[in-house]
């Protein structure tokens, strides 16, 4: 499968500021999704990341609180902006499996980035 | 109605027990079910997935699908402590032509206790 590493692992932030999370793949993929879990709760898919083209958002989610890159088919970034304790989350990447490759080679996580907002 | 269902638990069976984790969804276009663990302060982990309706073994794990009662299941024989984590199903329809979106049940705590 697919091993996605994600940094930074952890952050301690004060609200107001930002912070850019890191996904990177180890293979070439078409999509890559980056999901939002807060405390005791399900994953919430935020946005897809496009290579080539603006990112797709979710009901509830909008570009300047969560801008996205994506510059190449191995990497992208989500940005956390002006954060606020609410923001406090684990935000997770995933990528979609290419095309005739198997489903589990995609659909798996990075290990997260743990958010507190202070 | 949320589309996917799933009992949030907790859920705790002493070692050696049958583990029976399941979810509920209202939509027909799922084809491809997933679950997934989840230990703390970890990222899910894919476990198994089926597409369409049957089952599916991997060790101590079987994954069931019954399409014609849109409901899933996944089964844990022998449980061990090291199977204590969060389960969580997920679903889609066709892949490519749906924007590649999982949709996520609400994830099952399960406890084992040597």
């Amino acid at each position: 499968s697919a091993v996605i590493s994600q940094k930074p692992s952890r952050d301690i932030c004060q609200r107001g500021t930002s912070l850019t999370i890191q996904c990177q793949v180890d293979s070439q993929v078409t999509m890559m999704f980056w999901y939002r879990q807060q405390p005791g709760q399900s994953l919430t898919l935020i946005a897809t990341a496009n290579q080539g083209s603006e990112a797709t958002y979710e009901s509830g989610f909008v570009i300047d609180k969560f801008p996205i890159s994506r510059p190449n088919l191995t990497f992208s970034t989500l940005t956390v902006s002006n954060m606020s304790p609410e923001d406090s989350s684990i935000y997770l990447c995933s990528v979609l499996p290419p095309r005739r490759q198997p489903l589990d080679y995609g659909y798996t996580f990075g290990s997260g980035t743990r958010l507190t907002v202070v | 109605q949320k589309e996917v269902e799933q009992d949030p638990g907790p859920l705790s069976v002493p070692e050696g027990a049958i583990v029976s984790l399941n979810c509920t969804y209202s939509n027909s276009a799922f084809q491809y079910f997933m679950w997934y663990r989840q230990y703390s302060r970890k990222g899910p982990e894919l476990l198994m997935y089926t597409y369409s309706s049957g089952n599916k073994e991997d060790g101590r794990f079987t994954a069931q699908v019954d399409k014609s009662s849109k409901y899933i299941s996944l089964f844990i024989r022998d449980s061990q402590p090291s199977d204590s984590a969060t389960y969580l199903c997920a679903m889609i329809g066709g892949i490519y032509n749906q924007g590649g979106k999982l949709i996520f049940g609400q994830g099952t705590e399960l406890s084992v206790k040597p």
